[in-house]
C-alpha cells in the first residue's frame, strides 16, 4: 500500500481534459516538491512534470502539475491517443525516502 | 548524452545476494547536483525507491530494506553497484539505476533489468 494514493485508473476521450490526483500528508507532499512519472509498458519511466509545475524539455505543454497543501494534481488538457500510459506521482518524506504513488492508469477511448 | 545501463545476475536464489552495477556513460558520478538511485518495479505493483548515493560518496537507504541493501561506487569505471541480500520472491522486479536531480526528480534512468529470485 503506497504512502501517496492515486486513483488506480483514469480515462477520457480525445480533446477531453483529464486530471489525475495524487494525495498524500504533511509528512511528505506539504512539505516537498512533487515529480510526475509516464510510464510505457516496456519502457523505463520518463519524468514529465518535476518541482511540481515544471516540465522538462520535450514534453508537451498540454501536461502541468499542480500543488495544494497535501495533495498534488497532473491535468492533461487536450487528450491524445499517445498518452494512454501509467502515471506515478513522487515526493520525498520528512527522512529523505523517495516515495512514489501506487500509480494511474490513463485510457483514452 | 547521459546513458546508463544495469548489468548483473538475472536469476537468484532465495536467500542468496542480488547484485546489480550501473555502467554511467556521456557524464561523471562526481557532479554536485546529482545523487544515483536504484528503483524497482515488481510486478503489478508500483514503483520503489531502494535508495540513493550521493555525489560525495554518502548513501541513503529506503528504511524497509535499509538492513538488506548496500549501494556503492567505483569512481575509475564510473559506475554504481547495488546489492540486496537475503533475496525472496517479493524481491522479484524490474530494476532500473537512475539519476536524481537534487532540484528534483529522476531525469535519467536505464533501461532496467528483470531480477527473478527463484530456486
Amino acid at each position: 500500500q503506497s504512502v501517496l494514493t492515486q486513483p488506480p485508473s483514469a480515462s477520457g476521450t480525445p480533446g477531453q481534459r483529464v486530471t489525475i490526483s495524487c494525495s498524500g500528508s504533511s509528512l511528505n507532499i506539504r512539505g516537498s516538491a512533487v515529480n510526475w512519472y509516464q510510464k510505457l509498458p516496456g519502457t523505463a519511466p520518463k519524468l514529465f512534470i518535476y518541482s511540481n509545475n515544471q516540465r522538462p524539455s520535450g514534453v508537451p505543454d498540454r501536461f502541468s502539475g499542480s500543488k495544494s497543501g497535501t495533495s498534488a494534481s497532473l491535468t492533461i488538457s487536450g487528450l491524445q491517443s499517445e498518452d494512454e500510459a501509467d502515471y506515478y506521482c513522487a515526493t520525498w518524506d520528512d527522512s529523505l525516502n523517495v516515495l512514489f504513488g501506487g500509480g494511474t492508469k490513463l485510457t483514452v477511448l | 548524452q547521459l546513458q546508463l545501463r544495469e548489468s548483473g545476475s538475472r536469476l537468484v536464489k532465495p536467500s542468496q545476494t542480488l547484485s546489480l552495477t550501473c555502467a554511467v556513460s556521456g557524464g561523471s558520478l562526481s557532479t554536485a547536483d546529482y545523487s544515483w538511485s536504484w528503483i524497482r518495479h515488481p510486478p503489478g505493483k508500483g514503483l520503489e525507491c531502494l535508495g540513493y548515493i550521493f555525489h560525495t560518496g554518502n548513501t541513503y537507504y529506503n528504511p524497509s530494506l535499509k538492513s538488506r541493501v548496500t549501494m556503492s561506487v567505483d569512481r575509475s569505471r564510473n559506475q554504481f553497484s547495488l546489492k540486496l541480500t537475503s533475496v525472496t520472491a517479493a524481491d522479484t522486479a524490474i530494476y532500473y539505476c537512475a539519476r536524481h536531480l537534487d532540484s528534483g526528480g529522476f531525469d535519467y534512468w536505464g533501461q532496467g533489468t528483470l531480477v527473478t529470485v527463484s530456486s
